[in-house]
């Protein structure tokens, strides 16, 4: 079954905690991003990566952390450094190969802060 | 810096009724603009890709316009029903496959 995974569903820090969020992709794609989602907006990229071992910020990277180990995997930590964590965040991956290409999302994990 | 716009935020109808939601963005250099459908509290779901040679995609009762000079999409639902009642979500893919995604517009269906 292919697909994309995000854990946990719900993850609660409490402040000055650093917390990772898993998202793991069993589709074969190179490309793998990270959005932030709050109420009333659209979704703003986080980081992203189009090859293992190599990841690139996106427009609000302040505060977060990844990791590009393995091509099915892309962690996002997100540190004690950003202020207003509060959100849902979401996970793709992509082929990005060609402009047909679209991306694929996880179910997403929603962060609070308590 | 592009940016996408939708309009309106959030929209009720009856059912039965054809509908029509809006998205404008401001630089028409881009490969694709595709529509993607988020229920609450979960992932997005694309519902068409438009290239940017493209004019236009169907997809059921689903149709959906591009008009790159003017910079405006229209995302066309059919004979509306309650299982459409989700947010819908226009995004635009530039250079080096960055996709921008805009605000969303909130539908309720009403049975």
């Amino acid at each position: 079954d292919g697909g994309i995974t995000q854990s946990p569903k719900y993850l609660f820090r409490k402040e000055g905690q650093n917390v990772t969020l898993s998202c793991e992709q069993n589709l074969n794609h190179d490309a793998m991003y990270w959005y932030r989602q709050d109420p009333g907006q659209g979704l703003r990229l986080i980081y992203y990566s189009q090859i293992v071992n190599d990841f690139q910020k996106g427009d609000i990277a302040e505060g977060y952390s990844v990791s590009r180990e393995k091509k099915e995997s892309f962690p996002l930590t997100v540190t004690s450094a950003q202020k207003n964590p509060t959100a849902f965040y979401l996970c793709a991956s992509g082929s990005q190969r060609t402009s047909t290409d679209t991306q694929y999302f996880g179910p997403g994990t929603r962060l609070t802060v308590l | 810096k592009q940016e996408v716009t939708q309009i309106p935020a959030a929209l009720s109808v009856p059912e039965g009724e054809n509908l029509v939601l809006n998205c404008s963005f401001t630089d028409s250099a881009i490969y694709n603009l595709q529509w993607f459908r988020q229920d609450p509290g979960k992932g997005l779901t694309s519902l068409l890709l438009i290239q940017s040679s493209q004019r236009e995609q169907t997809s059921g009762r689903l149709n959906a316009s591009l008009d790159k000079s003017s910079g405006r999409s229209t995302l066309y639902i059919a004979a509306s029903q309650p299982g459409d009642s989700a947010t819908y979500l226009c995004a635009v893919t530039t250079g080096g496959f960055k996709t921008i995604f805009g605000a969303g517009t909130r539908l309720f269906v009403k049975a």
